[in-house]
């Protein structure tokens, strides 16, 4: 079956500072990765999406880079702020269904 | 464009009790998801509609969880009767036809059974 594992978290960073998220993943087929974000009372809101190996998905400061050979699909951005405060899931569909991981609360710091 | 509206924002109930739950997904969108997010967890596929059709019902607990779809637009999803273990946020998306299209969240109905 499909699945999808994501560091634990709470993630505690200071404004500024470097972030990961690490996601891997097991999948019958051909997955599109995608990570999706959640702030504090509000509904999923996809983050950016990889279709393909090799592709790299970026939006808003963040980025995430398919890797075939090791599948995984980690979360990257150079600079953090307190707006980014909120839970990041990693997801993967291989036809329709999306297939989640438990989710990484992020933290940021003044 | 208007987002996926989900009704009500939170519910309380006692077990036992049955609740529902509505969605209205954004015009035009030809695919209805039905998730649940227990805490800590990422979200759960339960069903999944394409038009009025079911396509996938696989983790739909169908001995209390039942979903409607009635002219492929609105949603309901229903519990009855209600167990402590189904307290969780339920979640509707929404997407167009096609497979691999960007799935559209609503806000969520937070789901409290005591």
């Amino acid at each position: 079956g499909n699945s999808v594992t994501q560091m634990e978290g709470p993630v505690t960073l200071s404004e500024e500072a470097f972030l990961t998220i690490n996601c891997t993943y097991t999948a019958t087929g051909y997955p599109s990765l995608f990570w999706y974000v959640q702030y504090p009372g509000e509904g999923l809101q996809l983050l950016l999406k990889a279709t393909k190996a090799d592709d790299k998905g970026s939006n808003k400061g963040f980025e995430a880079t398919y890797r075939k050979e090791t599948t995984s699909f980690h979360l990257e951005k150079g600079s953090v702020q307190v707006s980014d405060s909120a839970v990041y899931f990693c997801a993967l569909t291989v036809t329709s269904t999306l297939t989640f991981g438990k989710g990484t609360m992020l933290l940021v710091s003044p | 464009e208007a987002g996926v509206a989900q009704s009500p924002r939170y519910k309380i109930i006692e077990k036992r009790q049955s609740v529902a739950f509505w969605c209205n997904p954004i015009s035009g969108h030809a695919t209805l998801y039905w998730y649940q997010q227990i805490l800590g967890q990422g979200p759960k596929l339960l069903i999944q509609f394409q038009n009025n059709g079911v396509v996938d019902d696989s983790q739909l607990p169908k001995d209390r969880f039942s979903a409607e779809r009635l002219k492929g637009v609105d949603s309901t999803l229903k519990i009855q009767p209600a167990k402590l273990e189904d307290s969780a946020v339920y979640l509707c998306a929404s997407s167009l036809e096609r497979a691999g299209n960007e799935q559209f969240f609503g806000p969520g109905t937070r789901l409290t059974v005591l």
